[in-house]
């Protein structure tokens, strides 16, 4: 079983749709969360960190559910400019290690 | 700031060839971290070094070895390249504390024949 796992879409939505993604982890002991956005061909960039209380940046959203251990991302009026890929990423305290899911693909369509 | 630097972007390599992969930072990160990213895998840790003058390997391994250097600095050296390591490989880097974000650098290409 991989530690997080996403479903790899792709998903292909319309300019100003609302889109969400999910991810679920498997060790309960993990500590943080994170979403990030990779372009293709380029480095991951941190789009979010994700709070236990959930946690909002403009269009963004992201939620944590410990006791399902899933977190999810949910992006509003959708822009052109968000297609991307999404990767989860979960930290395990216990050296430091970063777990990252295999990515969910977005393109927005005109 | 530059951030986190590798080199090279590009490599093309004949199996049985050797090869070091160089990563800097210049953020003054204690933790430093080496990935290798394939077509519907992820990215996957191979090894990581949580401070200067420790290393650990991760995931993945198997036909690598590390050296950091000193807190800048952390290389990852293919001994004798295969195919299977064909694959884009990151360096990435963090202070080492809980909820720090990880920078990465630009990625290399890695190309064994």
């Amino acid at each position: 079983r991989k530690e997080v796992e996403q479903d790899p879409g792709p998903f292909n939505v319309p300019e100003g749709a609302t889109v969400a993604f999910n991810c679920t982890y498997s060790n309960s002991a993990s500590q943080s969360f994170f979403w990030y956005r990779q372009d293709c061909r380029k480095e991951p960039k941190l789009l979010m960190s994700v709070y236990s209380s959930g946690n909002e940046d403009g269009r963004f959203t992201a939620q944590l559910n410990r006791a399902s251990q899933y977190i999810s991302l949910l992006i509003r009026d959708s822009k052109l400019s968000d297609s991307a890929t999404y990767l989860c990423v979960v930290n395990w305290v216990a050296g430091n290690q970063f777990y990252f899911g295999t990515g969910t693909s977005l393109t927005v369509i005109p | 700031n530059a951030g986190v630097t590798q080199t090279p972007k590009f490599q093309v390599l004949k199996t049985g060839q050797s090869m070091t992969l160089q990563c800097a930072q210049d953020m003054n990160h204690n933790s430093m971290y080496w990935y290798r990213q394939d077509p519907g895998m992820g990215l996957r840790l191979i090894y990581y070094s949580a401070s200067e003058g420790t290393t650990d390997k991760g995931e993945v391994p198997n036909g690598y070895n590390v050296s950091r250097l000193n807190k800048r600095e952390f290389s990852l050296r293919l001994e004798s390249a295969a195919p299977s390591q064909t694959s884009v490989y990151f360096c990435a880097s963090n202070k080492g504390s809980t909820n720090e974000k990880l920078f990465f650098g630009s990625g290399t290409q890695l190309s064994v024949l």
